[in-house]
């Protein structure tokens, strides 16, 4: 089992609608959790972070993050053309205080 | 402004030569991080390195060399050990705190001529 695991997509959305991104990760004892935005032939941008159990939201954006199921999500209201990018959830495990463990990255593409 | 600067943007590497990559950040983080990236590919740590004078092994640190002699820099050494080295490298860095996240520079392209 990866430690990260995302759907690598791509997931297809119009323009308008929600784009829902998911994210499962092995560790129980994972504290913090990161989503960042690749556009093509770019390097990550951060769009998130989370580490309390709940919602946290910020603009368009909403972080879902539920521990006992080892799971956090990102949902993207009103999603646009320039919302089209991949997406990597990050993960800092236990026990590697200084080391992020990423996904593979889940491509959106929103069409018009 | 505070970031991550990686230098050159492009980079071509002729057959048995090595070349390094460099990194400068001025976050004042004490952690950083080498990833390649292969096209339609996820990260992959190459090395990291959490204090000055000290760094670890990532995943796939064969052909590769590191050193951190200052807490600004992280120069990456892709060595003619690495028979396949085009790729994306990206460098970032972090801060201590758990939630702190890592920070990437804008990345190096890497061909073989």
């Amino acid at each position: 089992q990866k430690e990260v695991e995302q759907n690598s997509g791509p997931l297809s959305v119009p323009e308008g609608a929600i784009a829902s991104l998911n994210c499962t990760y092995s560790d129980r004892g994972s504290q913090s959790f990161f989503w960042y935005r690749q556009y093509s032939g770019k390097s990550p941008e951060l769009i998130m972070f989370i580490y309390s159990n709940g919602d946290k939201e910020d603009g368009r954006f909403t972080a879902q993050l539920n521990k006992a199921s080892q799971y956090v999500s990102l949902l993207i209201r009103d999603s646009q053309p320039s919302d089209s990018a991949t997406y990597l959830c990050a993960v800092n495990a236990n026990g590697t205080a200084s080391k992020l463990t990423f996904g593979t990255g889940t491509r959106l593409q929103v069409t018009l | 402004d505070g970031g991550i600067t990686q230098s050159p943007k492009y980079l071509f590497r002729k057959e048995g030569q090595n070349v390094t990559l460099s990194c400068e950040q001025n976050l004042n983080h004490d952690a950083m991080y080498w990833y390649r990236q292969d096209p339609g590919q996820g990260l992959r740590l190459i090395y990291y390195s959490q204090i000055v004078n000290d760094f670890q092994k990532g995943d796939i640190a064969e052909g590769y060399s590191v050193s951190r002699e200052k807490k600004e820099s992280f120069p990456l050494t892709v060595t003619s050990a690495q028979k396949n080295p085009t790729a994306f490298y990206l460098c970032a860095s972090r801060g201590t705190r758990f939630y702190q996240p890592q920070h990437f520079g804008d990345g190096t392209r890497l061909s073989i001529l």
